[in-house]
């Protein structure tokens, strides 16, 4: 089962920074967040992971609560190709049995409208 | 530098029948996992090579089956195809070895619908 809570669905408007909540409370002290977005038809895109301290990359930002409960992806000015299903997962460190396993809850499809 | 690649994209198949799809990872990427996506389950898990071994398994039959090459690229084959097979495929590649926490990265994906 997935160890993460999103939203089914949210809607932002085009130009606007677009917040995308996570809620994963049973987090292990040396569980990664990572999150991915899928555009129809494609393959799941990597966007950006984080451990702990606040992550910035060129797609977007993480922003990870102190007590790592939940996190924030946040897409600073959304676009209409920003239109996308977007999974956060938390994935077990590298060296782990499961490191090369993600499990995928149902993601927040995000509408980025004009 | 080139992403995954999965080949045939599309493929149509009828039950009782055998499937192999191919997956070409990153260069210098080892691990190869596999995916099977559905409107009804979702993303889920099918195995990972790593160095040419099975290092971890999902939960589906012994139907599905798969290996790596020396050279990283991998297969997966599925025999005595049903009609719940049909799905999209997804292989992911990762650099391993570096004892930092990498990213998967994905293909596109086979679509495999079987009639």
């Amino acid at each position: 089962d997935a160890k993460t809570t999103q939203p089914t669905s949210m809607d932002c408007a085009e130009g606007r920074a677009a917040n995308l909540p996570c809620n994963h409370s049973t987090i292990s002290g040396n569980e990664y967040v990572y999150w991915y977005r899928q555009i129809h038809s494609q393959g799941p895109q990597y966007i950006i992971h984080g451990l702990k301290n606040n992550e910035t990359n060129e797609m977007a930002s993480l922003i990870i609560t102190e007590d790592r409960k939940s996190s924030t992806l946040i897409l600073p000015h959304a676009t209409l190709r920003d239109t996308a299903v977007y999974y956060c997962i938390v994935r077990v460190p590298h060296g782990s049995s499961n490191t090369g396993k993600l499990i995928f809850g149902q993601g927040t499809t995000l509408q980025v409208k004009p | 530098k080139a992403g995954v690649t999965q080949t045939p994209r599309y493929l149509i198949k009828t039950r009782g029948q055998q499937v192999t799809l191919s997956c070409s990872p990153i260069s210098g990427h080892r691990s190869v996992s596999w995916y099977q996506q559905t409107p009804g389950q979702g993303l889920q898990f099918l195995f990972e090579y790593f160095s040419e071994t099975q290092r971890n398994k999902g939960n589906f039959p012994g139907r599905f089956s798969g290996r790596q090459f020396s050279n990283s690229r991998s297969e997966m084959n599925v025999s005595t195809l049903e009609l719940g097979d049909s799905a999209l495929y997804l292989c992911a590649s990762s650099l391993e070895g570096t004892g930092a926490n990498q990213p998967q990265h994905f293909g596109d994906g086979t679509r495999l619908s079987i009639l």
